[in-house]
């Protein structure tokens, strides 16, 4: 298995574009999980799927930002009226299951939004 | 809710010393717990777990690091540094009875010294 695997690697945008990213899990994984991580901070939590359905959504996700995972498979993140904030670097995760799983991390999606 | 608190935002030790990062975490339940490490430009790759059981947890690289439930402490230690340690660390907690996501301190850089 050759990981997860995030497409873009880096995405420079105008404010006020639209932008979506892509993960590929470990293809065996149930779990997918979103998270974003800001310079000097450590990830924060996003998202996150169970095969196809999205189980809870963190407070920072606003009404600009979607998920999905359609198959149960990969997932997409899309920010729309992108904003200078929403630099960082998107990471997605894998795992088989919750709780004390190991999550597989990609080497994430480093936006910045001019 | 969780947190984790890194003491430390930046440690520099000499090659081949030993070093000692510091975690302590506050939650009203029992917690998985997990450090990360981060390499430049790469994604996060799980050192150690601690699940249940013996509270001295080893991981890769000749990492370990020692579960104190009455400190609510879980500090991360190697006897012997090399170079390729240089990255960024990330001690990281889950809700044992949620099942979703991780919950990560902000890190600590570790600077290896020649």
């Amino acid at each position: 298995d050759t990981g997860v695997s995030q497409d873009p690697r880096h995405k420079i945008t105008k404010r006020g574009q639209n932008v979506t990213f892509r993960c590929d899990p470990i293809s065996e994984h149930n779990r997918l999980y979103w998270y974003r991580q800001t310079l000097g901070q450590g990830p924060e939590f996003l998202t996150y799927f169970q095969n196809e359905a999205q189980l809870e959504k963190s407070r920072l996700l606003s009404d600009r930002f979607s998920a999905e995972r359609p198959k149960g498979s990969f997932s997409t993140l899309e920010i729309q009226r992108t904003e200078q904030g929403d630099s960082a670097m998107y990471l997605c995760a894998s795992s088989l299951w919750g709780g004390g799983e190991t999550q597989y991390f990609g080497p994430g999606t480093r936006l910045l939004v001019l | 809710a969780q947190s984790v608190t890194q003491l430390d935002s930046q440690v520099p030790v000499f090659e081949e010393a030993p070093v000692e990062l510091r975690c302590n975490y506050s939650s009203s339940v029992s917690v998985y717990l997990f450090w990360y490490v981060q390499y430049p430009n790469q994604g996060l790759q799980l050192l150690l777990k601690y699940l249940s059981g013996s509270t001295l947890v080893k991981g890769i690289n000749g990492f370990e690091a020692e579960f104190n439930k009455s400190q609510t402490s879980f500090h991360l230690r190697k006897p012997s540094v090399h170079i390729s340690d240089t990255a960024e660390y990330f001690c990281a907690v889950t809700d044992m009875n949620r099942d979703d996501k991780i919950i990560f301190g902000k890190g600590t850089r570790l600077h290896i010294l020649p």
